[in-house]
């Protein structure tokens, strides 16, 4: 079983541009979760989504991101006009969406602003 | 919010060497999980543990949710366990992941 897929791995951008990251959760998980980690800091969570449902999106900025998890394929966290302080591990994590569940992590996309 | 504290911030020690690693949070959780974070970014997941004791090879972690701490226990370290250690626990109310500030280890050959 294949764990969950991150990709890009490595992005850079430059200010003003857009980035794009995906995830393909676990086979069989349907709880999506986005995190962040900026340089030196610890994960922060950003929004939860389910299939075609965003569950939970107090973690994420008001402007400039959005995330989706369409009923066909991976769940995109999109950040428009990029800035700086974008630059930050990005991490997403599934689980099966049980009462006690374990969320497992991907490898992550290191977006770099230029 | 949950509030997750995590000590030491850092730890150096011998190969060889036994440690423990300690998490406390400020309010009832459905569930706690250890990671370790490899010097390559990656994130591996050690324990999911919201109360009790786990044991696998060279670490185990103890969880005692009525006193709100956890401890994880790495036993005859080996370079490969440097890295940082994070714990994050789940609050009753939700399902995000609230990460304390990690411990960073290096253990030197």
């Amino acid at each position: 079983n294949a764990g969950v897929m991150q990709n890009p791995r490595h992005l850079v951008r430059r200010r003003g541009q857009e980035a794009r990251l995906r995830c393909s959760p676990m086979k069989g998980h349907s709880h999506v979760y986005w995190y962040r980690q900026l340089p030196e800091e610890g994960l922060k969570f950003m929004v939860y989504l389910q299939k075609e449902n965003i569950i939970d999106e107090s973690g994420m900025p008001k402007e400039r991101f959005s995330a989706e998890f369409p009923k066909e394929g991976p769940s995109i966290l999109r950040i428009q006009q990029v800035v700086r302080g974008d630059s930050a591990a990005y991490f997403c994590a599934s689980s099966p969406g049980l009462q006690t569940d374990t969320q497992y992590f991907g490898p992550g996309t290191r977006l770099t602003v230029l | 919010g949950i509030q997750v504290e995590q000590s030491p911030p850092d730890l150096i020690l011998q190969e060889g060497a036994n440690s423990t690693l300690r998490c406390n949070f400020s309010d009832s959780v459905n569930n706690l999980q250890w990671f370790h974070q490899n010097p390559w970014g990656q994130l591996i997941n050690l324990f999911y543990i919201p109360s009790g004791t786990k044991q696998n090879g060279r670490l185990s972690a103890t969880t005692v949710a009525t006193e709100r701490y956890s401890l994880l226990y790495i036993s005859s370290s080996q370079t490969t366990d440097s890295g940082v250690y994070f714990c994050a626990v789940e609050e009753t109310s939700g399902s995000r992941l609230t990460f304390g500030e990690g411990t960073q280890l290096t253990v030197n050959p």
